[in-house]
C-alpha cells in the first residue's frame, strides 16, 4: 500500500526565515510526486510534479527536490502570503489513472 | 480558461437523506476524480472517472458512487447520509491519466450531515 509522510505538521516561521518540508513516501514504483499548497476553505493549488530522482523545480520562493525515498518543498525567504497548508502526494505506476495517494499536510505560518 | 467547477459549494443535508454533488472539468479533460477530505484522515481517493468508465475506486462504502456524462462532467452520489461523511469533497480533473498530465483541484463542496 502506497504511503506518505509529511514533517512536520506544523511549522512557524518569521518573515525572511528560510525552511524546509519533508515529504516521505513508500510506493511500488513512483509515477510522480505532486506538491499542491492549500489556503483555508478552498481546494489544493498545483504546485510542482516530479518524476525522477534528482530532478528539481522552482517557482518564486519554492524549490521542490526528490531522491528515491523522499521529496522535500525549500521555502526560501518566505513573505507572510506564503502561509497555507502545503500538500504532498504520489502517483504509482501500478493504479492506472489519476489517483493520488496524499500525506497528512504541513501547516506553514509565516508571521510578519 | 475556466478552472474545475464544482456545484453547490456550501450544503446542509440530514443523517439519512442522500447528496448528488457535481463536477465540471476544465475544457478537454476527460479524467475525473473525486476525494473527501476531512480533519481526521486528510484527503483520500474516492474513484476516477475517464471517457465515462470508472477506472478507479478507493476504499469507500458503497454508498458512494458516480458517474461520467459523455460531455466529461462528473456527478457523484452518497446516499443514506451518515453524520461522518461530513466533509469537503474535490473534484480534480486532468487530460489523460498518463504522466505528464497536471491534475488540477476545483474549490470543493462543504457538506455538513446533521
Amino acid at each position: 500500500e502506497d504511503q506518505v509522510t509529511q514533517s512536520p505538521e506544523a511549522l512557524r516561521l518569521q518573515e525572511g526565515e528560510s525552511s524546509s518540508l519533508n515529504c516521505s513516501y513508500t510506493v511500488s514504483g513512483l509515477r510522480g510526486l505532486f506538491w499542491y499548497r492549500q489556503d483555508p476553505g478552498k481546494g489544493p493549488e498545483f504546485l510542482f510534479t516530479l518524476y525522477s530522482a534528482g530532478e528539481e523545480k522552482e517557482k518564486e520562493r519554492l524549490k521542490a527536490t526528490l531522491t528515491k525515498k523522499e521529496s522535500f518543498l525549500h521555502i526560501t525567504a518566505p513573505k507572510p502570503e506564503d502561509s497555507a497548508t502545503y500538500l504532498c502526494a504520489v502517483q504509482a505506476w501500478w493504479a492506472a489513472g489519476n489517483k493520488l495517494t496524499f500525506g497528512g499536510g504541513t501547516r506553514v505560518l509565516v508571521k510578519p | 480558461k475556466a478552472g474545475v467547477t464544482q456545484t453547490p459549494r456550501y450544503l446542509i443535508k440530514t443523517r439519512g437523506q442522500q447528496v448528488t454533488l457535481s463536477c465540471s472539468p476544465i475544457s478537454g479533460h476527460r479524467s475525473v476524480s473525486w476525494y473527501q477530505q476531512t480533519p481526521g484522515q486528510g484527503l483520500q481517493f474516492l474513484f476516477e472517472y475517464f471517457s465515462e468508465t470508472q477506472r478507479n475506486k478507493g476504499n469507500f462504502p458503497g454508498r458512494f458512487s458516480g458517474r461520467q456524462f459523455s460531455n466529461s462532467r462528473s456527478e457523484m452520489n452518497v446516499s443514506t447520509l451518515e453524520l461522518g461523511d461530513s466533509a469537503l469533497y474535490l473534484c480534480a480533473s486532468s487530460y489523460t491519466g498518463g504522466s505528464g498530465n497536471t491534475i488540477y483541484f476545483g474549490e470543493g463542496s462543504w457538506l455538513t450531515v446533521v
